[in-house]
């Protein structure tokens, strides 16, 4: 059965510095697609972050990027310089016959 | 840029109503879904619909609940005889290749 397993439940980081979330996966299937999700109080879900597995190179977004590590299925999120407005639940997903299966997510404390 | 939307956003509901929530996917997606988030807990797919039928279900969608497409917009979770189990947040998707789009979600409060 496809899982994604986020084994941090909570993260701290300094105002600017940077932080590492951890996200693995377990999957037979050779393509497929993984996500990042920031959930902030409002509960809105906003992509972070994608990665298809087919590309060898790791995806960035600006301060978000990605270390992606398939044969490992490894997908971790990196936030440089972090801001206060980064603090939210992060969930890595995975898609599997085309639905979303989220990991248990992992909140991101950003300290001032 | 077009998005998802959903309404309302906060119900609340007493125990054993019948609940109808409401999503408009954008316009040109073909496939959608709903997921639950119970507060503090993962988001759990529940169902995703396609050419006006279920394509697949998990296992909590039971025969509680049923979706609906009623027109060319909206895209609907009806829940029946609603449990105190079933306050969370519902979230709305569609999707026209890979990526799914979410919606703000509803929250749903049964008392």
């Amino acid at each position: 059965a496809q899982t994604v397993t986020q084994s941090q439940p909570e993260m701290s980081v300094q105002e600017a510095e940077t932080v590492t979330l951890s996200c693995t996966y377990d999957t037979s299937e050779s393509d497929y697609y993984l996500f990042w999700y920031k959930q902030p109080p409002s509960r809105q879900m906003i992509l972070v972050i994608r990665q298809e597995a087919y590309k060898q190179q790791n995806a960035t977004e600006n301060r978000f990027s990605v270390n992606f590590q398939k044969a490992a299925k490894s997908f971790s999120l990196k936030i440089s310089d972090s801001q206060l407005g980064d603090a939210a639940m992060y969930f890595c997903a995975y898609i599997h016959t085309y639905k979303y299966i989220f990991g248990t997510g992992t909140r991101l404390k950003v300290l001032a | 840029e077009p998005e998802v939307t959903q309404t309302p956003s906060h119900q609340v509901t007493q125990m054993g109503q019948e609940v109808i929530l409401r999503c408009v996917p954008i316009s040109n997606h073909l496939y959608f879904y709903w997921y639950r988030q119970i507060l503090g807990q993962k988001v759990e797919f529940l169902v995703s619909f396609y050419n006006n039928e279920i394509s697949e279900k998990s296992e909590i969608f039971d025969d509680q609940f049923s979706v609906e497409r009623p027109d060319g917009s909206n895209f609907t979770l009806k829940i029946r005889s609603t449990k105190l189990e079933d306050s969370a947040m519902y979230f709305c998707a569609s999707r026209r290749d890979y990526e799914q789009y979410f919606g703000p979600g509803t929250r749903l409060t049964v008392t």
